[in-house]
């Protein structure tokens, strides 16, 4: 099967500028998460989908971040506006089902300056 | 709260050796404990998992084992190779949920 697929593989931008990122899941994947991972951690949980609903987004910063997941397919996460401290990387993954291992894509890397 | 340690952070080994990473997690709610294989450039991959209502689970030379009472568990890998490198991250959640809280990762040097 196809992976999880994510564009732009790399982004650089100037701060205040917006960017967003898009997130092609696994097909018949319901759920969907989107990580930040800094350099040097773990990935940490932004936001999750189950199909087209938002389950979980307490860790999302919502004065600056959003993401939808239109029909409950695609997704894109949006920051406006960037931060210096918004360089990471993010991972999208998704799974069959909530609480079943999940498959990551290879992330988008961003960079601010 | 939601916490992991994970030690250590650095590990390098001789190849063939074994390599043993160990977790300790805060929430004994959580009985979903998968392990991740991260090399440069890629997204975190799913190498093996673990359920609370199991103590060990074994994949070829990959295992992991859980001790619930302690809060804690650890991946071992046998009989590395040097494909084996790469940062290793444990992480911890609840099958009811889907979130994973991830550990700070550990890079694996297994040299030839």
């Amino acid at each position: 099967e196809a992976g999880v697929a994510q564009s732009p593989r790399y982004k650089i931008i100037e701060k205040r500028q917006s960017v967003a990122f898009w997130c092609n899941p696994i097909s018949g994947h319901a759920t969907l998460y989107w990580y930040q991972q800094i350099l040097g951690q773990g990935p940490k949980l932004l936001i999750q989908f189950q199909n087209n609903g938002v389950v979980d987004d307490s860790q999302l910063p919502k004065d600056r971040f959003s993401a939808e997941r239109l029909k409950g397919v695609d997704s894109t996460l949006k920051i406006q506006p960037a931060k210096l401290e918004d360089s990471a990387v993010y991972l999208c993954a998704s799974s069959l089902a909530r609480g079943l291992g999940y498959t990551f894509g290879s992330g988008t890397r961003l960079t601010v300056v | 709260g939601e916490n992991v340690e994970q030690h250590p952070s650095t590990l390098s080994v001789q190849e063939g050796d074994s390599a043993v990473i160990k977790c300790t997690y805060s929430d004994s709610a959580s009985n979903y404990f998968p392990w991740y294989k991260q090399e440069l450039g890629k997204g975190p991959q799913l190498i093996i998992d673990i359920r609370s209502n199991v103590g060990e689970k074994k994949d070829q030379r990959i295992a992991v084992t859980l001790n619930k009472t302690a809060k804690h568990f650890s991946l071992h890998i046998t009989e590395t190779q040097p494909e084996d490198s790469a940062v290793y991250f444990c992480a911890w959640g609840s099958s009811n949920t889907g979130k994973l809280i991830f550990g700070q990762g550990t890079t694996l040097q297994v040299k030839p």
